[in-house]
């Protein structure tokens, strides 16, 4: 599969600070997608982008799709406990099989 | 609607044994995919299916691991024999068309390999 850069690969916020990561790849991608994993489950969708310069929002969480089709950001504002998990990215370039890549993951925890 | 459906849980084998993971994916959903997800790292994927069809297979260790889905509904993953560095979780995930992006997992099968 493609090579996805995910960072930062943790982070400690405070309640109520926004964060933000982001997923960098050497190829073009058509979709850019981030979920969220909590413990001994499998990710979750959160939000899924589809259009070079796409801003998408689903509740305190926006994603970017980047202009450049290599790189897409999520953000999360004014952190709540629950939002302590693994959030991933994932991309799926132009082919025939939609191959879908994962970054490696950003791990965060909230301090209270 | 019933979300991916996945078993065991979770499974402790010894090296040299051998395992199967059963998925059911979402009703409808004709792609299907076995990703391996080793602690710390983002899921890979082994293997994809298109209704009963193998699409993509070029990362699964053919020597020891297989996997179908005969009647193109639900799938088996299976390693034989196991070796140390399968201990991983081993996700299924469906969707409704090819072309479109959003994966749906299930929990996932934890194996530990001793």
């Amino acid at each position: 599969g493609q090579q996805l850069n995910q960072s930062p690969q943790s982070m400690f916020i405070q309640e109520g600070e926004d964060v933000s990561m982001n997923c960098t790849s050497s190829s073009i991608f058509n979709t850019w997608l981030w979920y969220k994993q909590d413990p001994g489950e499998g990710p979750v969708l959160l939000i899924a982008l589809y259009k070079a310069g796409e801003l998408t929002s689903n509740g305190r969480l926006t994603a970017q799709f980047g202009i450049t089709r290599k790189d897409s950001f999520l953000n999360i504002s004014a952190s709540i406990p629950s939002d302590v998990g693994i959030y991933f990215c994932a991309g799926q370039p132009f082919s025939r099989d939609y191959k879908l890549s994962f970054g490696a993951g950003t791990t965060v925890t909230v301090r209270a | 609607e019933a979300g991916v459906a996945q078993s065991p849980r979770y499974k402790i084998i010894e090296k040299r044994q051998s395992v199967a993971f059963w998925c059911n994916p979402i009703s409808g959903h004709a792609t299907l995919y076995w990703y391996q997800q080793i602690l710390g790292q983002g899921p890979k994927l082994l293997i994809q299916f298109q209704n009963n069809g193998v699409v993509d297979d070029s990362q699964l260790p053919k020597d020891r691991f297989s996997a179908e889905r005969l009647k193109g509904v639900d799938s088996t993953l299976k390693i034989q024999p196991a070796k140390l560095e399968d201990s991983a979780v081993y996700l299924c995930a469906s969707k409704g068309s090819l072309n479109t992006g959003e994966l749906f997992f299930g929990e996932g099968s934890r194996l530990t390999v001793l």
